[in-house]
Formats: structure tokens, C-alpha cells, sequence
């Protein structure tokens, strides 16, 4: 069965600070990544999404980056954090197949709080 | 611009009865629409979708209802149950393309004892 882990669960950092927060899919192969934002009464904004290694589109102009070094590994990036990186964020994954039409599965979340 | 729109940010049902909870969408691209359920702190967990090809499923509980003509959806659930208390997201997809997957702003369920 395929699982998705994301890590750290939280993480307070300060302001100016990089950040890396990584996501790994287990048990499949060639899936499509996405990074998603909830911030505080917010709904779930999309960041970042990838149809395989390497290849990377951005939705919203920001303050992070992502990069796929590897098919099932996906990396949220800043150099410098703000106050407005604070959020609740996701990765999910989507089974690459010839079915029209299928669910994305997400992880548990890091909730980042920049001081 | 949002394209997928939940306006009800939060509903209060009695135990028992039915939970209707509604999503509009701008994009006739869309062709493709689930609903997750989301408790605090935790990732969306998926619950049941619909294509466009359909205006109706059914997975026990929940079944979702599509009206293509007005870029509506909606979920309902019944009987709604205490454990159904969470945050609701609609979200919409393309199934050729990017694959994107477009969230509302979420609805607050409380089920009532």
C-alpha cells in the first residue's frame, strides 16, 4: 500500500531563517507531488506542484520554492522566512494512470510558526 | 479569483439528520470534484467524488450531487453522526492536463448530540 510522510510535524522558527520541510511517498511510482498551504481560517491554497523529477510549477508568487530531487521525494524551501510563511502545510500525492479522474492523498502536515 | 467557493464557513446539525453542505465553482474546465473531511491538525482525508460525466454518487452516508448547468455541488450526509464534526473542503480537478487540484475556503460541520 503506498503511504506519504511528511516531517517535522512542527517547527517554530525565526524570522530571516531557511526552512526545509521534506515529503516522501512510499509504495508507488511516477506520482504527481503537491505542496498546499492552510493558512490560520484560511482554506487550502495550492504552492506547488510536480509531474515528475525535477519539473516544478509554481501557483502563487511567494517567499518559497520547491524542488523534486528524487521521483517520490518533494522539498518546500525559503531562504529567508516571514511572519506570513506561518501556516499549516501539506503535501499530497496523486497515482499517475490512465483512469480519468482520481483522489489525491495527503500527509499529516507541518505546522510552521515563524517568531 | 476563486474558482471553487464554499460560503457557508460553518453549519450546526442534530444528530440524525441530514447535513447538506454546498460548493460553487467558476471553471467549466472542471471535471472532476471530491470532498474531503479535515480535522485540526491532521492532513484532508478524501471521502467521496464525482465526474462530470454524473450528477450523482453515492458512498453510504455521503453522496454527492452535481449540477453542471449552475457549477454547483453538494454533499449530503445522512444520518450525520458526532464523528462527522470536522472541517469540509470541495475541490475541483481537471483529469487531463495538470491535474490541479483547486480547494474551497472549507465548511465547519458540528453534528449536534
Amino acid at each position: 500500500s503506498q503511504t506519504i510522510h511528511q516531517w517535522p510535524a512542527t517547527l517554530v522558527q525565526p524570522v530571516g531563517s531557511p526552512l526545509s520541510l521534506e515529503c516522501t511517498v512510499e509504495g508507488t511510482s511516477n506520482p504527481n507531488l503537491y505542496w498546499y498551504r492552510q493558512a490560520a481560517g484560511r482554506g487550502l491554497q495550492l504552492l506547488f506542484y510536480s509531474v515528475g523529477i525535477g519539473q516544478i510549477s509554481s501557483e502563487v508568487p511567494q517567499n518559497l520554492s520547491a524542488s523534486r530531487p528524487q521521483d517520490r521525494q518533494f522539498i518546500l524551501s525559503s531562504k529567508k522566512l516571514l511572519l506570513s510563511d506561518s501556516g499549516f502545510y501539506l503535501c499530497a500525492w496523486r497515482q499517475r494512470t490512465g483512469i480519468l479522474g482520481t483522489e489525491a492523498f495527503f500527509g499529516q502536515g507541518t505546522r510552521l510558526t515563524v517568531v | 479569483d476563486q474558482q471553487v467557493k464554499q460560503n457557508s464557513p460553518s453549519l450546526s446539525v442534530q444528530e440524525g439528520r441530514i447535513s447538506i453542505l454546498n460548493c460553487d465553482y467558476t471553471n467549466s474546465m472542471f471535471d472532476y470534484f471530491l470532498w474531503y473531511k479535515k480535522y485540526p491538525a491532521e492532513g484532508p482525508t478524501f471521502l467521496i467524488s464525482i465526474s462530470s460525466i454524473k450528477d450523482k454518487n453515492e458512498d453510504g452516508r455521503f453522496t454527492v450531487f452535481l449540477n453542471k448547468s449552475a457549477k454547483h455541488l453538494s454533499l449530503h450526509i445522512v444520518p450525520s453522526q458526532p464523528g462527522d464534526s470536522a472541517v469540509y473542503f470541495c475541490a475541483a480537478s481537471y483529469t487531463s492536463g495538470t491535474y490541479k487540484y483547486i480547494f474551497g475556503t472549507g465548511t465547519r460541520l458540528k453534528v449536534l448530540a
